[in-house]
């Protein structure tokens, strides 16, 4: 099985800065036959399900602020908030869907500072 | 609007049994994988089960197999997760989740979930 680790855990930062959270796999998630990374990134706020933030690892889903951002390859990935609002005070997960079971890290805290 | 409700949540005590249903609309049920994703109270998140589009396939995390059985009824839009001899540490908010993609173990991005109902196993 894929695990997935997350660092930190948590995490204060100023409003208007940047944040970034890591997100490390066991294995390779890059699958070569079609060169992409199953890596997908969720935030969640508190009493709500989690949200799709990012998947293929740098593709932002539909009607996210482009202040969110993607990178990585093969078991290295990052999640960049360029500049904090508050609003993206939450919880953020990576998880991997190259092989079952498709695992997440354990979480990252964002808070302000 | 693509939609997921859970339900069949509850009180059970350990080593009973419930089946949670999730109601999908919005979309074409029978073309798209789905899973099961839990929560446990103050807990990060963990992935249960997943069902390609056809029912066909099925994929479980270790520390349920052989006692949750995901399933799906594609004439009413309904996804299943029937689960046996529950436990303590199975206590958590269960999630249904879309898949953008129709099967396979490797799998796509769960872009779609419902609320969650809430599973409490205790005596």
């Amino acid at each position: 099985d894929i695990v997935m680790t997350q660092s930190p855990d948590s995490l204060a930062v100023s409003l208007g800065e940047r944040a970034t959270i890591n997100c490390k796999s066991s294995q390779s998630v890059l699958y070569s036959s079609n060169n992409k990374n199953y890596l997908g990134w969720y935030q969640q706020k508190p009493g709500q399900p989690p949200k799709l933030l990012i998947y293929w690892a740098s593709t932002r889903e539909s009607g996210v602020p482009d202040r969110f951002s993607g990178s990585g390859s093969g078991t290295d990935f990052t999640l960049t908030i360029s500049s904090l609002q508050a609003e993206d005070v939450a919880v953020y997960y990576c998880q991997q869907y190259y092989s079952t079971p498709h695992s997440f890290g354990q979480g990252t805290k964002l808070e302000i500072k | 609007e693509v939609q997921l409700l859970e339900s069949g949540g509850g009180l059970v005590q350990p080593g009973g049994s419930l089946r949670l249903s999730c109601a999908a609309s919005g979309f074409s049920f029978s073309s798209y994988a789905m899973s099961w994703v839990r929560q446990a109270p103050g807990k990060g998140l963990e992935w249960v089960s997943g069902i390609s589009g056809s029912g066909g396939s099925t994929y479980y995390a270790d520390s349920v197999k052989g006692r949750f059985t995901i399933s799906r009824d594609n004439s009413k839009n309904t996804l299943y997760l029937q689960m046996n001899s529950l436990r303590a540490e199975d206590t958590a908010v269960y999630y249904c989740a879309k898949r953008d993609d129709s099967s396979g173990s490797r799998g796509g991005k769960l872009d779609y979930w419902g609320q969650g109902t809430l599973v409490t196993v205790s005596s």
